[in-house]
């Protein structure tokens, strides 16, 4: 198994550019997250999934959508890029939403917004 | 309020000594506790996680972790530290309102381990 994967592993926007960040898991896992990492401020939760077609937002989901059209998959946009979302930014997955299956991290992207 | 507390930014200790590493919790009713580490420009690898029954749980490479529900507390152990251990730790609790499953994180404590 590959595990969680995530593409790019950097990029560089310009302040109003649009992007998505891709996120795949070969685990057959239904619930997936996007976080994101800040200095001094641990990790937030942006958007999640708790299945094919469902979403919902997190604590910071200004600025980002997701969408959720398979299992495997779990691609976060950024609408309008703007500098306050330069961030490092996880996406995770876990078998169930129960909270007691271990939710596995992929390798992060880190974006910077000019 | 939900949260998890590292009350050290970082530590030091020498290469064969024992490690710990702090953290406190707060959360309504019976908590699922875990613990995550990063390297350098990876992602968060799972070390172990706490859901319920024996206070002592032993994770990957090592480490141990002792849920103490008197102290609130849910600290990081390893009896003899290499220099390879040398990363960001982070601890982390399931917020336990609503249905988001999300992890609360702590900021994180920087392990160095010293040859």
């Amino acid at each position: 198994n590959a595990g969680v994967t995530q593409t790019p592993k950097f990029q560089v926007l310009k302040t109003g550019q649009s992007m998505t960040l891709q996120c795949a898991q070969d685990m057959n896992h239904e619930y997936m997250s996007w976080y994101r990492q800040d200095p001094g401020m641990g990790l937030r939760l942006i958007h999640y999934s708790v299945g094919a077609g469902i979403t919902d937002q997190g604590e910071v989901p200004n600025g980002y959508n997701v969408s959720r059209s398979t299992t495997e998959d779990f691609p976060l946009r950024l609408l309008s890029a703007a500098p306050s979302q330069t961030s490092v930014y996880f996406c995770a997955s876990s078998y169930s939403f129960d909270g007691t299956d271990t939710q596995y991290f992929g390798p992060g992207t880190r974006l910077t917004v000019l | 309020a939900q949260s998890v507390a590292q009350p050290e930014d970082q530590v030091n200790v020498a290469e064969g000594n024992p490690l710990t590493v702090k953290c406190t919790y707060s959360v309504s009713g019976n908590p699922y506790l875990f613990w995550y580490v990063q390297y350098p420009n990876r992602g968060l690898q799972f070390l172990l996680k706490y859901i319920t029954g024996d206070n002592l749980v032993k994770g990957s490479y090592g480490f141990e972790a002792e849920f103490n529900k008197s102290q609130t507390s849910f600290h990081l152990k390893k009896p003899s530290a290499l220099v390879s251990d040398s990363a960001l730790y982070f601890c982390a609790v399931r917020d336990k309102r609503g249905a988001t499953n999300k992890l609360i994180f702590g900021t994180g404590t920087l392990l160095a381990v010293q040859p």
